[in-house]
């Protein structure tokens, strides 16, 4: 199992950004992703999943009405669209696999490295 | 949202001793209908993303060495390291699967 995270940067408060995580190794539209994300010297927190199909989404409060996750099963990706920036987003962004193929258990066995987006005037 | 707390924050252990972290839920996160409880555990050595190490509370992953260990049950959680090797030194974190996943803090595990 592979994952690599593209697309964060440098952006100004109520900016966008599209973030994207390549899979390859496993049949990638079996299983729902997720993002989770880690603010510079703290913990984790969950952001979003996704299911294989790409019909059930979820989000945590904090991103929600903001960020959108989205996949393309036949280019192995899946992305989240993330608007109207804050400061306290900032944060490295990790595509993650979720390993149970269906809803209802959300634990990650596969991550990529991270894509670090800093929000920042 | 449930909420995790794990203690200590940190600890240091001595080469070849054994390291315990203990994880706390706000609710239970055993699923009665299964009795499963939805805890994994992570590690994170720096500048790398986090590892998965044990899910359901107390299996292991594959290759995971079996100095690691889980336990517990419903609200109060345990990671035994039972005899702690120079590549162990990270930051461990609880998940709890049981609703919409959230994390310990985390603690950061260091040689004595």
């Amino acid at each position: 199992v592979q994952l690599e995270e593209s697309g964060g940067g440098l952006v100004k408060p109520g900016g966008s950004l599209r973030l994207s995580c390549g899979a390859s190794g496993f049949t990638f539209s079996d299983y729902y992703m997720a993002w989770i994300r880690q603010a510079p010297g703290t913990g984790l927190e969950w952001v979003s999943y996704i299911s294989g199909s790409g019909t059930y989404t979820n989000y945590a409060d904090s991103v929600m009405g903001r960020f959108t996750i989205s996949r393309d099963n036949a280019k192995n990706s899946v992305s989240l669209e993330v608007n109207n920036l804050r400061v306290e987003d900032t944060a490295v962004y990790y595509c993650a696999r979720v390993p149970i193929q269906g809803p209802g258990v959300y634990y990650f066995d596969s991550w990529g490295q991270g894509t670090l987006v800093t929000v920042s005037s | 949202d449930i909420v995790m707390t794990q203690s200590p924050e940190s600890l240091a252990v001595s080469l070849g001793e054994r390291a315990t972290i203990n994880c706390k839920s706000s609710q239970s996160v055993l699923y009665s209908s299964n009795n499963k409880n939805y805890l994994a555990w992570y590690q994170q050595k720096a500048g790398q993303p986090p590892k998965l190490l044990i899910s359901w509370a107390s299996t292991r992953e594959s290759g995971v060495p079996d100095r690691f260990s889980g336990s517990g049950s419903g609200t109060d959680f345990t990671l035994t390291i039972s005899s702690l090797q120079a590549d162990d030194v990270a930051v461990y974190y609880c998940q709890q699967y049981d609703s919409l996943p959230t994390f310990g803090q985390g603690t950061r595990l260091e040689i004595k």
